[in-house]
């Protein structure tokens, strides 16, 4: 079974912390995805890699980063956590090749004080 | 840019029976993909089904299936014989046919939160 890891299930910060969540897959995705979940928004892409060390924005990048050092690890980056940044974080995976499915992780529901 | 339209932020089904979810799209392409997922309270999102647009026949796994219309840009899921383990959010996504770079990302419509009554 393909299997998409996040690192918190829970996360309660404060205001200016720089916060880090990671995500981890055991298929040899080339894709891996970051998702911000809010109620009546649905599911708005931050930010993607199509590989190691390379990197998209999406539709929401504004005050976030990401890292790919490694294949498998996609990291996503709170520069300096704001209320408004309290949602569901959702990483996702992929094959390249046309057509593939996502897989998803379990999500870290991250609130920020 | 495309566009993903799920209409029914909410719906109702009696257990064992039938259930439609509604989802619209706007692209000017024609080679893409669709999809369902369903997302039960845990949270883990699960893909349920999927289309290829070049493909004329409709999609089916199991008790799932989908009416995909695609010069009305429509693409439909039928839950038939309904269970209580159908209860989730169902997210109807869109993605373009072509390999590399942002051609492989999702675009989700904002879901459709299916109860299940016994």
């Amino acid at each position: 079974d393909v299997k998409v890891t996040q690192s918190s299930r829970y996360l309660v910060k404060r205001t200016g912390e720089k916060v880090f969540l990671e995500c981890v897959q055991d298929m040899d995705h080339e894709n891996m995805f970051w998702y911000r979940q809010d109620p009546g928004l649905g599911l708005r892409l931050i930010y993607f890699s199509y590989d190691v060390k390379m990197k998209e924005k999406g539709d929401i990048p504004e005050g976030y980063s990401v890292s790919r050092e490694k294949k498998e690890r996609f990291s996503l980056i709170l520069e300096s956590a704001s209320t408004n940044q309290t949602s569901m974080y959702l990483c996702a995976s992929s094959f390249r090749s046309r057509g593939n499915e996502q897989f998803f992780g379990p999500g870290t529901r991250l609130t920020v004080l | 840019a495309q566009t993903v339209t799920q209409s029914q932020p909410e719906m109702s089904v009696q257990e064992a029976e039938t259930v439609t979810l509604s989802c619209t799209y706007d692209t000017s392409e024609s080679d893409y993909y669709l999809f369902w997922y369903k997302q039960p309270p845990s949270r883990q999102m699960i893909l349920v089904i999927r289309q290829e647009a070049y493909k004329q026949q409709n999609a089916t796994e199991n008790r799932f299936s989908v009416n995909f219309q695609k010069a009305a840009k429509s693409f439909s899921l039928k839950i038939s014989d309904s269970q209580l383990g159908d209860a989730a959010m169902y997210f109807c996504a869109y993605r373009r046919g072509e390999d590399g770079g942002s051609q492989g990302n999702l675009i989700f419509g904002k879901g459709t939160k299916l109860s299940v009554k016994p």
